[in-house]
């Protein structure tokens, strides 16, 4: 039951180019959308999210880009940095579901190569 | 920042035995989870608290599992009698709210079951 797929499990880019990391999910009901940044030996740590009400949401040098009829959501690092190379989760959860389990995709490993 | 703080860091244990795994959740934060990854796959949800009870739980959080917020800091999850199977690390994450709010998980405990 993958509800929240990523279909690449890894991805190289040179430093200071733009790295595009893709989701898709299966959940009509995810109406929120996280990424999250994970280093060996810690924690997954949250980079940025999206309301279903949004197709864009920017923080930086993270864009998170939602195409809710495709139920596709992507994102966006510019300029890619060696310190970016980790493992990115895409997250999602219906919020209106009171236990609000958050479903977690496979994640793809970023190589920031310099 | 605030952040999450699990101990310990890695647990071995013998297949049969209990094991308590500790998190200390963010101060001002109400909702309050365990998430697992087996290595090599995927973060999975394990079970959601709130307002002192469970408000959610996966297959995988059988009767051999349970949570305890025993005081006003500390957040436990018991596991009774390990299988070799459970070895994973075991994340605990919280938010301050419901709805739209990330979840912040700590760096997680490595169980090893032999």
């Amino acid at each position: 039951d993958q509800q929240v797929k990523q279909n690449s499990p890894s991805l190289s880019v040179q430093e200071g180019r733009i790295s595009i990391l893709n989701c898709d999910y299966t959940n009509s009901m995810f109406d929120y959308f996280l990424w999250y940044k994970k280093y060996p030996a810690e924690g997954p740590t949250f980079l940025i999210s999206i309301s279903s009400i949004k197709d864009k949401n920017e923080d930086g040098r993270f864009t998170v880009f939602l195409n809710k009829s495709a139920k596709h959501l992507s994102l966006h690092i510019v300029p890619s940095q060696p310190g970016d190379s980790a493992v990115y989760f895409c997250a999602a959860s219906a919020v209106d579901n009171y236990g609000q389990n958050f479903v977690f995709g496979p994640g793809t490993r970023l190589s920031v190569l310099p | 920042e605030p952040e999450v703080t699990q101990t310990p860091s890695h647990q071995v244990t013998q297949m049969g035995q209990e094991v308590i795994l500790r998190c200390v959740p963010i101060s001002n934060h109400l909702y309050f989870y365990w998430y697992r990854q087996i290595l090599g796959q995927k973060v999975e949800f394990l079970v959601s608290f709130y307002n002192n009870e469970i408000s959610e739980k996966s297959e995988i959080f059988d009767d051999q599992f349970s949570v305890e917020r025993p005081d006003g800091s500390n957040f436990t999850l018991k596991i009774r009698s390990t299988k070799l199977e459970d070895s994973a690390m075991y994340f605990c994450a919280s938010r301050r709210t419901g709805g739209r709010s990330p979840l912040h998980f700590g760096n997680g405990t490595r169980l090893t079951v032999t």
